[in-house]
């Protein structure tokens, strides 16, 4: 059974970087891609970027320069590291198969 | 990167109408298209892949077509359990981009 589940701080300090972790279970890394979305509340869904299954990675070019997507094949874990947040990184961040989703994490950027 | 013009941002419509949503590509995207549903405070739910194809447990009122560079997202006979926002997704060039929603809800 495929699942995925992200876990991270539900609140950062503006400018300070944002780190959060992709648990999937059900497949390997190796095998399947996974990336990263994120929505703020009341929008649509943004694409940020994606770990190829052979350890390449994609960002979206308006996060690239501040944006780093990783992985521990061995822990079957993603990881997402986004500095310079500011409040309009606010939202919920989902991990993603494309097919499947994970439950997303509500991050808050706020003093 | 390739922009995905969704529209309408709005549908309202009454249980057992026909609705279609369009995305329209603005490079060429074969049938790297993806549809999802997402209901309120629910994760995105994949509804069709390769642009046509039914995903698993989607009911078969759903379905996805495409024509050149614009894409259809159709719902038969409408049920209460559609009213959702649906969002488009390109996934062919290295960057992926979604379509702005549109938001099926009773007239």
């Amino acid at each position: 059974q495929v699942q995925l589940k992200e876990s991270g701080p539900g609140l950062v300090q503006p400018s300070e970087t944002l780190s959060l972790t992709c648990t999937v279970s059900g497949f390997s890394l190796t095998s399947y891609s996974v990336s990263w979305v994120r929505q703020p509340s009341g929008k649509g869904p943004e694409w940020m970027g994606r770990m190829w299954y052979d350890g390449d990675t994609a960002y979206n070019s308006a996060l690239k320069s501040r944006l780093s997507i990783s992985r521990d094949t061995s822990k079957n874990q993603v990881f997402l590291k986004m500095n310079s947040l500011q409040t309009d990184d606010t939202g919920t961040y989902y991990c993603t198969t494309g097919h499947y989703w994970g439950q997303g994490v509500m991050v808050t950027v706020s003093s | 990167d390739i922009q995905m013009t969704q529209s309408p941002s709005s549908l309202p419509a009454s249980l057992g109408d026909r609705v279609t949503i369009t995305c329209r590509a603005s490079q060429d995207i074969g049938n790297y298209l993806r549809w999802f549903q997402q209901k309120p405070g629910k994760s995105p739910r994949l509804m069709i892949y390769g642009a046509t194809n039914l995903a698993a447990g989607v009911p078969s009122r759903f379905s996805g077509s495409r024509s050149g560079s614009d894409y259809s997202l159709t719902i038969n006979s409408l049920e209460s359990e559609d009213m959702a926002i649906y969002y488009c997704l390109q996934h062919n060039e290295y960057r992926y981009t979604f379509g702005a929603g549109t938001k099926l809800e009773l007239k």
